[in-house]
């Protein structure tokens, strides 16, 4: 039974290039949550997804990032015209339906070093 | 606002002693989980134990305890026995309620020392 999956692990950007980093929740997870985690901080939440929808956003910067949980396929968190600020690990979790389960399954997350 | 404050940036305990990691919260939900994270130097984010608003006794997992204080609005992390392994980022996170599913705030973590 995979876990939840993210790729690429590592990821390198010049300032200005796009940064697509993916996640396949665990089988059977409808839901889906992006962290950012800057250097020596704490998780910060982005967004949270179930499929064909974004349910929170809160946590989102207004401009260059997005994020889409598609019917089929991964779900994608994209940055536009990448600057260094954006250096930081990405976590994606997932988490079943249902008000009686607690558990958020996190990814091994996305290393992105922006040049 | 939902908030977690974790005062002790770092933290030295003796192998095989047992140390205390402070978590404070605020909410003004009346449903809510608190949790405890892992994060060793490979990066991935470990989960350690779960305690439910509701719940009337405090946590257990192994070596790890949560001592859940709910008037104070503590959810302190019990480490027995630590281990040269324990070295690592501590997170407390509380999650609430959010359409169908979760939102989760974390606080900035404890970096555990543990000395041989």
């Amino acid at each position: 039974n995979a876990g939840v999956m993210q790729n690429p692990r590592h990821l390198v950007r010049r300032r200005g290039q796009e940064a697509r980093l993916r996640c396949s929740p665990m089988k059977g997870h409808s839901h889906v949550y992006w962290y950012r985690q800057l250097p020596e901080e704490g998780l910060k939440f982005m967004v949270y997804l179930q499929k064909e929808n974004i349910i929170d956003e809160s946590g989102m910067p207004k401009e260059r990032f997005s994020a889409e949980f598609p019917k089929e396929g991964p779900s994608i968190l994209r940055i536009q015209q990448v600057v260094r600020g954006d250096s930081a690990a990405y976590f994606c979790a997932s988490s079943s339906t249902g008000a009686s389960t607690y558990e958020q399954y996190f990814g091994p997350g996305t290393r992105l070093t922006v040049t | 606002a939902q908030k977690i404050t974790q005062t002790q940036p770092g933290m030295f305990v003796q192998e095989k002693e047992a140390v205390t990691l402070d978590c404070t919260y605020d909410t003004s939900d009346q449903s809510y989980g608190l949790f405890w994270y892992k994060q060793p130097s490979s990066g991935e984010m470990i989960f350690l134990i779960y305690q439910g608003s509701y719940d009337e006794q405090n946590a257990t997992e192994g070596r790890y305890s949560l001592n859940f204080q709910k008037a104070r609005k503590s959810a302190n992390l019990v480490i027995s026995a630590s281990q040269l392994g324990d070295s690592a980022m501590y997170f407390c996170a509380m999650r609430e309620a959010r359409g169908g599913g979760f939102k989760t705030i974390f606080g900035a973590g404890t970096r555990l020392f543990v000395k041989a």
